[in-house]
């Protein structure tokens, strides 16, 4: 089956410095990714869309300019937390689709943003 | 807004029996809907996905239902194994394909 990779996995970080997170589809090409975040117990939300070669689109309520998403190609797109400060201490989680649809969407493992 | 609830959130049963977790959604417009399972501190792995036009979607000892009309799912999970130990998420769709998850159940199976 098809396979995202995320990485970093883990990362701790202090408060004011950048963090970057790439998603990579491995083995299809994908034209649109997502980027969800997930805090401990409660759900994933949707933060952005992101198609390749063009701006990403936020949902309401996510700062643009805090979570800066760049998608250069069709098998990379990456997630800059930019001056992070501890609440935004969350699970990160990217999806790729292979169809316009989203009914083929593979998660990648995720990263885990510590901020002190 | 569509919103989506899982209930229970969490659920505790011994190795061998059935179980049925819950998903209801707010907006019966959803173009279709997806149960995943999440394992701790990982991504998600895509169980079942039943169009909007769809009752039923069957794999292995999984079955989810849908009633788009009153905006309810259920995930039937059968003889239950240690193994099948995670969370649960459900997730709806909507026109522009977004999809929209619910908070999950949390299954334990007890050997």
């Amino acid at each position: 089956g098809a396979v995202v990779s995320q990485h970093p996995s883990w990362v701790i970080c202090k408060s004011g410095t950048s963090v970057k997170i790439e998603c990579r589809s491995l083995d299809f090409q994908a034209t649109t990714m997502f980027w969800y975040r997930q805090f401990p117990k409660q759900s994933l939300m949707l933060m952005a869309t992101s198609n390749e070669g063009s701006k990403a689109t936020y949902e309401q309520g996510v700062e643009k300019d805090k979570f800066l998403i760049n998608h250069a190609s069709l098998t990379l797109s990456t997630l800059t937390v930019t001056s992070a400060h501890p609440e935004d201490s969350s699970f990160y989680i990217c999806s790729a689709s292979q169809s316009s649809t989203n009914e083929k969407l593979f998660f990648g493992s995720g990263t885990q943003l510590s901020v002190l | 807004k569509q919103e989506v609830t899982q209930i229970p959130a969490a659920l505790s049963v011994p190795e061998g029996e059935n179980l049925v977790l819950n998903c209801s959604f707010t907006d019966s417009a959803i173009y279709n809907l997806q149960w995943f399972r999440q394992d701790p501190g990982k991504g998600l792995t895509s169980l079942l996905l039943i169009q909007s036009s769809q009752r039923e979607q069957t794999s292995g000892r999984l079955n989810a239902s849908l009633d788009k009309s009153s905006g309810r799912s259920t995930l039937y999970i059968a003889a239950s194994q240690p193994g099948d130990s995670a969370t649960y998420l459900c997730a709806v769709a909507d026109s522009s394909y977004k999809l929209i998850f619910g908070s999950g159940t949390r299954l334990l199976v007890r050997p």
